[in-house]
């Protein structure tokens, strides 16, 4: 099975602009989770998804929003990029419900995001 | 609120010699508890895991972890790192969903030859 796919894996942008960060996961896998990861805060949760729902939410600006697809892909967004959203994003997927599931996520590299 | 504590930010070890990393939690039932490790450029990989049952846990890689009620903790170890062990680990709890993880800060391991 391939694992979880995020694109792309870096970019740069300046203050102001938005970006939005794709995320694939592993095939049969219908949960997909965002975190954050910098140096300062180390890794923060910044969303659940399930069935296209958004199931959990964690402690982050209205500036970051994102959604699923269908197809169990997800996306984010932030808005208005602010210096401190450089990090890297990660995005991790499991089968959430059933015996498949067995509590672990399965991570993806990262999306690198640098804003100048 | 519930918090996860990692004392150690940065351990050196000598290759072949014994390793471990202190994990510390609040939480107010029963935990789900995680080790995950990242290497530089790289996701998080699933090291071990507890939810309930026997308090040592065997994990990949050779490591191991144990569950102590009393002392809030789940401690990491190995018993002979190689040099392929260096890298970060985190420590997490589980929030009530299975996508939901509170990390710790991390500790970064540095083997020396």
């Amino acid at each position: 099975k391939a694992g979880v796919t995020q694109t792309p894996r870096y970019l740069i942008k300046t203050r102001g602009q938005q970006v939005t960060l794709s995320c694939s996961p592993i095939s049969g896998h219908r949960s997909v989770s965002w975190y954050q990861q910098t140096p300062g805060q180390g890794l923060q949760f910044l969303f659940e998804y399930f069935s296209e729902t958004q199931r959990n939410k964690g402690n982050f600006p209205g500036r970051f929003s994102g959604r699923q697809f269908s197809n169990s892909r997800s996306e984010m967004n932030v808005s208005t990029l602010e210096l401190g959203d450089s990090a890297l994003y990660l995005c991790a997927s499991s089968p959430h419900r059933g015996a498949e599931n067995t509590g672990e996520l399965f991570f993806g590299e990262g999306s690198r995001l640098t804003v100048l | 609120a519930q918090s996860v504590t990692q004392p150690d930010i940065h351990i050196t070890v000598s290759e072949g010699a014994s390793l471990e990393l202190r994990c510390n939690y609040s939480y107010g039932a029963t935990p789900y508890l995680f080790w995950y490790v990242q290497s530089p450029g790289q996701g998080l990989q699933l090291l071990l895991k507890y939810f309930s049952g026997d308090t040592l846990v065997q994990g990949i890689k050779g490591f191991e972890a144990e569950f102590k009620r009393s002392q809030s903790s789940f401690n990491l170890r190995k018993p002979s790192v190689h040099w392929s062990d260096a890298a970060e680990y985190f420590c997490a709890v589980g929030e009530g969903s299975w996508g939901k993880l509170q990390f710790g800060a991390g500790t970064q391991v540095v083997v020396t030859p």
